[in-house]
């Protein structure tokens, strides 16, 4: 299995664009999750979704954040407008279902707003 | 709410053994983890262990969970430039999510 996949890997943009993150999970997973780490606030949980669903998107910062997953293989994490304080790396996770079952990080955007 | 505390930078020599330590508050967490994060890299998971137990040993890496003080511990035996990255703790909690650490970055100096 390939892992979870991103992109793209790196990011940059100005300020006010709209910046798309993709994520496919691995296959036969049924819960997703996106994280944004940076320096100061560390590894943060932004939303999860089982089976396709969003269960707790309490996490994403603000309106300028959505998340969908239209299928079972295929996620995205919308920023728009982006602003510098976005810039951080993304990282999207899947699990075969949420709880204990472990979590597999994708490799993560680096996303730079200037 | 839940908080995980590590302490964020720790350097060992080469060969020597490593801890990293974490505490954490959720008296409820079922599950405990460590990830690994090499420069560049998504997290990998090292090794877990349930709430109901103290210790666990795989390999190089031995887990100690004290319960009753709500702390965790790794330690790396023989420990090698390979092992620098940051460590992060994580929890499961009630609400079935993790919470992670802030991530102990572990220097290995030769």
């Amino acid at each position: 299995d390939a892992g979870v996949i991103q992109s793209p890997r790196h990011e940059v943009t100005e300020m006010g664009q709209e910046v798309t993150l993709r994520c496919k999970p691995i296959s036969g997973h049924n819960s997703l999750f996106w994280y944004r780490q940076t320096m100061m606030r560390g590894l943060e949980l932004l939303i999860y979704f089982n089976n396709n669903v969003p269960i707790d998107d309490s996490g994403m910062p603000e309106d300028r954040f959505s998340a969908k997953m239209p299928n079972a293989s295929f996620s995205t994490l919308k920023i728009q407008p982006s602003e510098p304080r976005d810039s951080a790396v993304y990282f999207c996770a899947s699990s075969v279902r949420q709880g204990i079952e472990t979590q597999y990080f994708g490799p993560g955007t680096r996303l730079l707003v200037l | 709410g839940e908080d995980v505390e590590q302490s964020l930078f720790l350097s060992v020599r080469e060969g020597d053994s490593s801890v990293i330590n974490c505490t954490y508050t959720d008296s409820s967490s079922t599950y405990l983890y460590w990830y690994k994060q090499e420069p560049g890299a998504g997290l990998q998971l090292l090794t877990y262990i349930f709430s109901n137990m103290d210790m666990k040993q795989d390999q190089r890496l031995t887990v100690l969970l004290n319960k009753k003080d709500k702390h965790l511990s790794l330690r790396i035996a023989d420990t090698q430039t390979g092992d620098s990255a940051i460590y992060f703790c994580a929890e499961l909690n009630y609400g079935q999510n993790f919470v992670f650490g802030p991530g102990t970055r572990l220097s290995v100096l030769p």
